[in-house]
């Protein structure tokens, strides 16, 4: 099974900051990884796919990067609704696998 | 609009059965991919299972620690997809989410939820 890991766990930033979370796959994907973002009692959204494709209806303020096995999402200027739950996906292969999640916090 | 609603959770004793359903709409449902993903109270996204699009759902794909007592299906003319949850554990516990699976096989819509609490 391939296995995702995040970092970092948690950050807390500022309304305008840069933020840049990582997803590391322990074996290559090449470009099939998803990122998410969740809000407490709600269903995750869709933000990235194909590791640097923006879903439709997502601010241009969200970026993704990487192919291979380093993948990285980036909020480039922090909004008041962006504090929420990050997850990365991979869709590669079966059994799919998420990332423990990085939870963006508000300092 | 795409609307993805799931239902049949509720509390059950370890050991019992539930099944949950997933009710598609807005979209022709038998052309895509369908998962259910759960989220244990307070923990991350566990990816649970994946059907093919196919009638009779042609291939069906499980994560280790469900294999063996789920069963996923779809009645491709109702437009539903199904979770047959068999000897329920308490580690089953979870919100369990319907997800369609759209560009490059991300999960593009997500039903609401619906709680599964497996405690005697």
């Amino acid at each position: 099974d391939i296995q995702l890991t995040q970092s970092p766990s948690f950050l807390s930033a500022s309304v305008g900051d840069r933020v840049t979370i990582t997803c590391r796959a322990s074996q290559g994907i090449s470009s099939y990884l998803a990122w998410y973002q969740q809000k407490p009692g709600k269903a995750p959204k869709l933000l990235i796919y194909a590791a640097s494709t923006l879903q439709s209806g997502v601010p241009s303020t969200f970026s993704g990067s990487g192919s291979g096995t380093e993948f990285t999402l980036t909020i480039s200027s922090l909004q008041p609704e962006d504090f929420a739950t990050y997850y990365c996906q991979q869709v590669n292969s079966y059994p799919i696998t998420f990332g423990p999640g990085t939870k963006v916090d508000i300092k | 609009e795409v609307q993805l609603l799931e239902s049949g959770g509720g509390l059950v004793q370890p050991g019992g059965s539930l099944r949950l359903s997933c009710a598609a709409s807005g979209f022709t449902f038998s052309n895509y991919v369908m998962s259910w993903v759960r989220q244990a109270p307070g923990k991350g996204l566990e990816w649970v299972s994946a059907i093919s699009a196919s009638a009779g759902g042609g291939s069906t794909y499980y994560a280790d620690s469900v294999k063996g007592r789920f069963i996923i299906s779809r009645d491709n003319s109702k437009n539903t997809l199904y979770l047959q949850m068999n000897s329920l554990r308490a580690e089953d516990t979870a919100v369990y989410y319907c997800a369609r699976k759209g560009s490059v096989r991300a999960d593009d819509y997500w039903g609401q939820g619906t709680l599964v609490t497996v405690s005697s």
